[in-house]
């Protein structure tokens, strides 16, 4: 069964250093998304990727954020300048019709 | 601006018990309601997915049900077992993109 793939699972990064989280959506899928869970907190909407814009970001996806489809299958989110805050598990998901899946995250721990 | 809410936040039970955890959300124009398990710093391992248009779900000792018109749905597990110790999430699908709204969780406890 197809799935969507994060890469890596847990990345460290010091404070003020640019990270790249990596995901490589369903193939058939034409919505792409990432959401956010910082330790204890619920999961939070960041952002969605449609026709290849963005088509809906919440107010936690500011300037430090940015979103990619380099090629026809990856999927990045793009963190500037990394902050304390921004240690969660981040995850990636597609959809298309209904049909939603996620990944299996990956934990970003700043320093 | 779809908003979900999980009952009760917490929950210990003694081992054998069936219990029901409670899930609502403010718009009623969803596509779908999922359920998910989360164990402690870990990713989220998909239950149950309900459409729209059904009333339950099955699998296993887990039921779910959907009543879409007053925005509820309720997770059912039977003969608890201390391996579903873990954090229940509930999911709804909804909005022109297709976006998911998380629940607050219910962390469950089964205590052997």
């Amino acid at each position: 069964e197809p799935e969507v793939t994060q890469t890596p699972s847990h990345q460290v990064t010091q404070m003020g250093q640019e990270v790249i989280l990596r995901c490589v959506p369903i193939s058939n899928h034409l919505y792409f998304y990432w959401y956010r869970q910082i330790l204890g907190q619920k999961v939070e909407f960041l952002v969605s990727f449609y026709n290849n814009e963005i088509s809906e970001k919440s107010e936690i996806f500011d300037d430090q954020f940015s979103v990619e489809r380099p090629d026809g299958s990856n999927f990045t989110l793009k963190i500037r300048s990394t902050k304390l805050e921004d240690s969660a598990m981040y995850f990636c998901a597609s959809s298309s019709t209904g049909i939603y899946a996620f990944g299996s995250g990956t934990r970003l721990t700043v320093v | 601006k779809q908003e979900v809410t999980q009952i009760p936040a917490a929950l210990s039970v003694p081992e054998g018990e069936n219990l029901v955890l409670n899930c609502s959300f403010t718009d009623s124009a969803i596509y779908n309601l999922q359920w998910f398990r989360q164990d402690p710093g870990k990713g989220l391992t998909s239950l149950l997915l309900i459409q729209s248009s059904q009333r339950e779900q099955t699998s296993g000792r887990l039921n779910a049900s959907l009543d879409k018109s007053s925005g509820r749905s309720t997770l059912y597990i039977a003969a608890s077992q201390p391996g579903d110790s873990a954090t229940y999430l509930c999911a709804v699908l909804s909005g022109g993109y297709q976006k998911v709204t998380f629940g607050t969780g219910t962390k469950l406890q089964v205590i052997p």
